[in-house]
């Protein structure tokens, strides 16, 4: 069984420009969760995609958001960039929307795309 | 503000001995806790899920809950160098959403 995929792997960019991270959920999966972690802030909560529609969103600026296709992989876009957006970004996967239930499974982490903004 | 809070660390332990890691949570309508596992460049891996009060064990692993005085605890007996590590702690309330610690990390040396 696959696990969570995310491309690419690591990125960078330039301040003011925008970036696009995908993520494909565990086949069957319709739940997709976005994280941000940072040294210092550990990991923080951005968003999560269920059934195409966000269902919970984190305290981010509106430089963030993010879309879930029919399939259930979901992309997350930054735009204009910042020095401190430099973090892994993670996406994590799980069978139930969270405004459901906390599964007792919890979340699958995917590998994570290691985004560092020059 | 709903937080998780985790010893930084590192802690460092013999190996063979038990590891205790602990957390402790502010929003009294937490239900649901988790330990995850964090090798360095690694995603976050599941470890122990508990949701009662009292202990569950899964090998190695013992998670503790004690919602009365908000804690969380996480035992590994037994430690072995492999097991060295970040443990994030997470719990979930009426919002479902799990709110991370920041980690403790844990050293075990031969």
């Amino acid at each position: 069984k696959a696990g969570v995929t995310q491309t690419p792997r690591y990125l960078i960019k330039t301040r003011g420009q925008q970036v696009t991270l995908s993520c494909s959920p565990i086949s069957g999966h319709r739940s997709v969760s976005w994280y941000q972690q940072t040294p210092g802030q550990g990991l923080q909560f951005l968003f999560e995609y269920f059934s195409e529609t966000q269902r919970n969103k984190g305290n981010f600026p509106g430089r963030f958001s993010g879309r879930q296709f029919s399939n259930s992989r979901s992309e997350m876009n930054v735009s204009t960039l910042e020095l401190g957006d430099s973090a892994l970004y993670l996406c994590a996967s799980s069978p139930t929307a969270l405004y459901y239930e906390t599964p007792s499974n919890g979340y699958t982490f995917g590998s994570g795309t290691r985004l560092t903004v020059v | 503000q709903k937080e998780v809070e985790q010893n930084s660390g590192p802690l460092s332990v013999p190996e063979g001995a038990i590891a205790s890691l602990n957390c402790t949570y502010s929003d009294r309508g937490s239900q649901s806790f988790f330990w995850y596992r964090q090798y360095s460049g690694k995603s976050p891996e599941l470890i122990m899920f508990i949701y009662s009060n009292g202990d569950k064990e899964d090998g190695r692993f013992t998670a503790q809950l004690n919602k009365a005085s908000q804690y969380v605890s996480l035992l590994i007996r037994d430690s072995q160098p492999s097991d060295s590590a970040t443990y994030l702690c997470a719990g979930s309330g009426g919002s479902y959403i799990p709110t991370f610690g920041r980690g403790t990390s844990l050293i075990v040396h031969p």
